[in-house]
């Protein structure tokens, strides 16, 4: 499809386990973001990947958290040793370049018992 | 400290009346861009308006206009002819540059409720 692609769209684990996301952007944009969503709240920024520039990961929580780009295409956010309180939706944007405005995928729903 | 301030953390609103949802911004970057988002319940994020910086008007799409007071740091989005399926989410944000690019990020949002 044309828009972001996110997947799993659901995932369950157990405490304990790593998880790993996945984010495909739109083709040809450059910039792209992890966000994380907790349940009625607003959006956290996690990270953010522009084109070869190294990216700002001022937003990540603990060093559980790592996200990887390659190039200008796929992202993954990897969580280890989740816990409980990763529990949450983490969404994926991506944009062209430094303009426009973001364009969101559907969200990786977390959940950690 | 708070770069994206929403205080309303919920609004009602009269079908077909106007409402007006607060957005304070922080930032000392002369360039930057505002935007607002919709987040119905099915959790899709929806853009609804952008305005620059150095934008001199202030945006409108459609129903949607953006009360841009560069001044008072604030970026206010109204809504008029309110319409029920207008209820959800909206969020304000601002990307601003930093070592790299520009960084996007949110406020904690406001929940519209439009009544019938």
């Amino acid at each position: 499809g044309a828009g972001v692609s996110q997947s799993p769209s659901n995932k369950v684990t157990e405490k304990g386990k790593d998880v790993e996301l996945r984010c495909d952007p739109i083709s040809g944009h450059t910039a792209l973001y992890w966000y994380r969503q907790r349940l009625g709240q607003g959006l956290e920024f996690l990270i953010y990947f522009q084109g070869n520039s190294a990216p700002d990961k001022s937003g990540l929580p603990s060093d559980r958290f790592s996200a990887e780009r390659t190039g200008e295409s796929v992202s993954t956010l990897t969580i280890q040793r989740t816990q409980q309180e990763d529990s949450a939706v983490y969404l994926c944007a991506s944009s062209l370049g430094s303009t426009g405005e973001l364009f969101f995928g559907e969200g990786s729903r977390l959940t950690v018992l | 400290a708070q770069k994206i301030t929403q205080t309303q953390p919920g609004m009602f609103v009269q079908e077909k009346e106007a409402v007006t949802l607060d957005c304070t911004y922080d930032t000392s970057d002369p360039s930057y861009g505002l935007f607002w988002y919709k987040q119905p319940s099915s959790g899709e994020m929806i853009f609804l308006i952008y305005q620059g910086s150095y934008d001199q008007q202030n945006a409108t799409e459609g129903r949607y206009s953006l009360n841009f007071q560069k001044a008072r740091k604030s970026a206010n989005l109204v809504i008029s002819a309110s319409q029920l399926g207008d209820s959800a989410m909206y969020f304000c944000a601002m990307r601003e540059s930093n070592t790299g690019g520009f960084k996007t990020i949110f406020g904690a949002g406001t929940r519209l409720f439009v009544k019938a």
